[in-house]
């Protein structure tokens, strides 16, 4: 099965810096590579995903890179804002024959003082 | 358009009773699983479903049954509960775009304690 590391497990950033955040995975069939982010008491959602035929996807100011080589994908916030601080959990996973059993990294949590 | 919706919020259960938790989506998804969240230990899959009248397990399973009988419903049952069960549970769906996978859609939890 799937491995997942994320680091860091804590991320303290000041308004306005960068936050990167590294997954890394076993299983070399993955070529689906999404982030969700959970605010506290909240519930997990999507913010952005990434297909191995892409090396890099930008949406505003989050964007996430991929190394399919070395088996990693990054998640990075740039201009970070209070409102980011949340709990951001990787997901990779391969193609298959269509059912879906995400296994997720254990979480960074990400505090952006103002 | 609600989505995932789970029943309950809350809850409170004496070791060794039993109890269901819902989820219902109206999405018309194939695909529904559970989810544990423990401090520190990330998501961790339960059981899924693949469609109607499919189950199967997933990487914490012991202690927990499902059953898949509509497209809408994936109950998640507790037999007879633990302290161990204590935790936050959520149910999500994704469906099917041929072999390509899909984002997940998560209900907003069911915070679960077990004394």
């Amino acid at each position: 099965g799937e491995n997942v590391e994320q680091h860091p497990s804590t991320l303290s950033v000041q308004e306005g810096d960068s936050a990167v955040i590294k997954c890394t995975y076993s299983d070399s069939a993955s070529n689906y590579f999404p982030w969700y982010k959970q605010e506290l008491g909240k519930r997990p959602q999507l913010i952005i995903d990434i297909r191995s035929n892409v090396g890099e996807k930008k949406d505003q100011r989050i964007a996430v890179t991929l190394n399919k080589t070395a088996k990693h994908f990054s998640l990075h916030i740039t201009e970070t804002q209070p409102e980011d601080s949340a709990v951001y959990f990787c997901a990779p996973k391969p193609e298959n024959t269509g059912f879906q059993k995400l296994v997720f990294g254990t979480g960074t949590r990400l505090l952006v003082s103002p | 358009n609600a989505g995932v919706t789970q029943t309950p919020k809350f809850q409170v259960l004496k070791t060794g009773q039993s109890m269901t938790l819902q989820c219902a989506q109206d999405m018309n998804h194939e695909y529904m699983s559970w989810y544990r969240q423990d401090p520190g230990m990330g998501l961790r899959l339960i059981h899924y479903s693949v469609g109607a009248g499919i189950t199967d397990q997933g990487e914490v399973p012991n202690g927990y049954n499902v059953s898949r009988s509509t497209t809408e419903d994936f109950p998640l049952r507790l037999l007879s509960a633990a302290p161990s069960q204590t935790s936050v549970y959520f149910c999500a769906s994704s469906y099917s775009a041929g072999r390509m996978n899909t984002e997940a859609f998560f209900g907003q939890g069911t915070r679960l304690t077990v004394v």
